[in-house]
């Protein structure tokens, strides 16, 4: 079964910080990878994404994300942080042609100023 | 393009009563998927409907269950809800397949008191 793993339980950095999120997937196939954010009282919203092709994605507001197959991570950066991406962060798996989405337990990012 | 919809917003129930929520997908979609997430974790895969059957399921119990209509929104039904089933309700839509991206509502908070 696949599982995904965030170390990174609650992260507090302060603004203009440099921001790295871990994500480890266990799944010996193709994978296709995310990464949603939730604001405080929003919708899970999609920042990234990784189907193929180049391994180093960039999404929305300024982050990336860098698939290393033979590590079976998928880390979430972004070079300086703002108080408004204070927000929770989910790493997301799925495999193959299922489209069902296997989450990590999510990191909870606080920005202060 | 209208967005994935959610009704109701909250909703609380006691032990023993049964739960109906309702999900509209994103114009275009075809395939809603189900998640529940408990405080403080992830979302969890629960099923998913494609063409008005289920399409996939994860580890939740039979009381569990879901119809999708010709219009390709979707219900979810619990019945002899315990209090373990509190949690957020999130409903996912995309087209079928696994390169694709699944767009989440706003989801439904349940109470079982």
């Amino acid at each position: 079964a696949q599982s995904v793993s965030q170390h990174n339980h609650h992260v507090i950095l302060s603004e203009a910080a440099s921001l790295e999120l871990g994500c480890n997937y266990s799944y010996g196939g193709t994978v296709n990878l995310f990464w949603y954010v939730q604001y405080p009282g929003q919708h899970l919203q999609l920042l990234l994404k990784y189907f193929s092709g180049d391994p180093l994605v960039k999404g929305i507001k300024g982050f990336e994300a860098e698939f290393i197959k033979s590590k079976f991570s998928f880390n979430l950066r972004k070079p300086s942080v703002q108080w408004s991406d204070t927000a929770e962060y989910f790493c997301a798996v799925n495999s193959g042609t299922a489209s069902k989405l296997t989450f990590g337990t999510g990191t909870r990012l606080q920005v202060t100023l | 393009e209208t967005g994935v919809t959610q009704s109701p917003t909250h909703l609380i129930k006691t032990r023993g009563q049964q739960v109906t929520l309702r999900c509209s997908s994103q114009s275009g979609h075809n395939t809603v998927s189900w998640y529940q997430q408990a405080l403080g974790q992830g979302p969890q895969f629960i099923f998913q409907y494609y063409r008005e059957e289920e399409n996939g399921r994860g580890n939740f119990p039979p009381r569990f269950s879901g119809l999708q209509f010709p219009n390709y929104s979707s219900e979810l039904n619990v019945n002899a809800l315990e209090l373990d089933d509190s949690a957020l309700y999130l409903c996912a839509s995309s087209l079928e397949g696994g390169q694709v991206t699944q767009y989440f509502g706003p989801g439904t908070r349940l109470t079982v008191l």
